[in-house]
């Protein structure tokens, strides 16, 4: 079974400065999809930002981007300049590509905060 | 808005009660998932649904029950209910449910109180 780890609890970052979370996940398949989701005090799940493990380009969403480490089954969220409405929970999230009924497997989360 | 919709909002009831929720999926999507936030067991995947036909089961309850209709719509059943069983319910949506799904798409979810 599929595994996501986020070790952060809590992140804090001052306004227009620059935070990496950090995820990592265990996985014996080759072909599958990670994501980043933010899930801020009104409780909606937000996609942020899609990997799709056979790319080896890094995904970008303007703010937002990952560093994808296949081999290391590394995924980490960065996030520049940022804003206050960024403050919320983020989680990573893993999606085999080839079984698995297509279901989200779940990191713990990382509760991020910003401060002015 | 995701265009995924799911009734009630909140929800307070009392041990070994029964109740349902109700998820509308996007306009066209097929697939509907149902996926269980709380303190103790973080995010978890229930049930999938498939065009009506059940696709995969996670770690769902054998009191709770789901089923999606020809419209499409799905409830999930949560009978007996426990304390353990307050969380913040998820429905999501995906156009076929297949691996080129690229996105779930979530609802506002049900916040369900259990007294």
């Amino acid at each position: 079974a599929q595994t996501v780890t986020q070790s952060q609890p809590e992140m804090s970052v001052q306004e227009a400065e620059t935070v990496t979370l950090s995820c990592t996940y265990d996985t014996s398949e080759s072909d599958y999809y990670l994501f980043w989701y933010k899930q801020p005090p009104s409780r909606q799940m937000i996609l942020v930002i899609r990997q799709e493990a056979y790319k080896q380009q890094n995904a970008t969403e303007n703010r937002f981007s990952v560093n994808f480490q296949k081999a290391a089954k590394s995924f980490s969220l960065k996030i520049s300049d940022s804003q206050l409405g960024d403050a919320a929970m983020y989680f990573c999230a893993y999606r085999s590509a080839t079984g698995g009924g297509n279901k989200l497997t779940f990191g713990t989360g990382t509760q991020l905060k910003v401060e002015l | 808005d995701s265009g995924v919709t799911q009734t009630p909002k909140h929800l307070i009831t009392a041990t070994g009660q029964r109740v349902t929720l109700r998820c509308s999926p996007r306009s066209g999507d097929l697939s509907v998932y149902w996926y269980q936030q709380s303190l103790d067991q973080g995010l978890q995947f229930l049930i999938h649904y498939y065009n009506g036909e059940e696709r995969a089961k996670g770690n769902i309850l054998e009191r709770f029950s789901a089923q999606q209709f020809p419209d499409l719509h799905s409830e999930l059943n949560l009978s007996s209910l426990e304390l353990g069983d307050s969380a913040l319910y998820f429905c999501a949506s995906s156009p076929r449910g297949l691996a080129g799904d690229h996105e779930q798409f979530f609802g506002p979810g049900t916040r369900l109180t259990v007294l």
